[in-house]
């Protein structure tokens, strides 16, 4: 069974500081990674997503990859109170299948 | 633009009745999923399929069927609801593995 962990927090910011998730996967074939955010009683949206080891920028938000340590970690920068949400980690394998962890649950607080 | 759609968006069933989930995308893709998404359990996949006329199970198919329809529908089928079955069900889509794009959520609850 591929498992993507994650922790499940609840993780607290205060506004304009940087929150730091991570998330730990299993299988070292894994080819692609993902981070989602899902707002309560919302279906998850893509945030972005990386493939290459190192760090990936979108505006307030770094992706980091180490495939050696299987460890991939989404960074976000100013922490406003609209990215209280859940962010989920999903891994895509080989076979085009895609795992998910069971979400960290982030508050920002103003 | 649509994206997935997914339909109904909310349902209750009595335990043993029978209902079937309907989803459709417009982008094209080949890929298609249904997952489960319970507290704490996170979201886990109960079939999918890879492209138009196969079908394959995941993590979790016990009590459900699927039919792919066609290259944009993708339906899950409960044949005998049990309230284990209660959840919200996620219907997604994807091409060739790439990114993977969500419906927004059918809630289902079996009493």
């Amino acid at each position: 069974q591929k498992e993507v962990e994650q922790n499940s927090g609840p993780l607290s910011v205060p506004e304009g500081a940087i929150a730091s998730l991570n998330c730990t996967y299993s299988d070292r074939g894994s080819q692609s990674f993902f981070w989602y955010r899902q707002y309560s009683g919302k279906s998850p949206e893509l945030i972005m997503f990386i493939y290459s080891n190192g760090d990936k920028e979108d505006g307030r938000f770094t992706a980091q990859l180490n495939k050696a340590s299987q460890y991939v970690s989404l960074l976000i920068r100013d922490s406003q109170p609209s990215d209280s949400a859940t962010y989920l980690c999903a891994v895509k394998d080989t076979g085009n299948q895609f795992y998910f962890g069971t979400g960290t649950s982030l508050t920002v607080i103003p | 633009n649509a994206g997935v759609t997914q339909t109904p968006k909310f349902q209750v069933l009595k335990t043993g009745q029978s209902m079937t989930l309907q989803c459709a995308q417009d982008m094209n893709h080949n890929s298609m999923y249904w997952y489960r998404q319970d507290p704490g359990m996170g979201l886990r996949l109960i079939y999918y399929s890879a492209s138009e006329g196969t079908t394959d199970k995941g993590e979790v198919p016990n009590g459900y069927n699927v039919s792919r329809l066609n290259k944009r529908e993708f339906s899950l089928r409960l044949e005998s609801a049990a309230p284990s079955q209660t959840s919200v069900y996620f219907c997604a889509s994807s091409m060739a593995g790439n990114t993977i794009y969500f419906g927004e959520g059918s809630w289902l609850t079996v009493v």
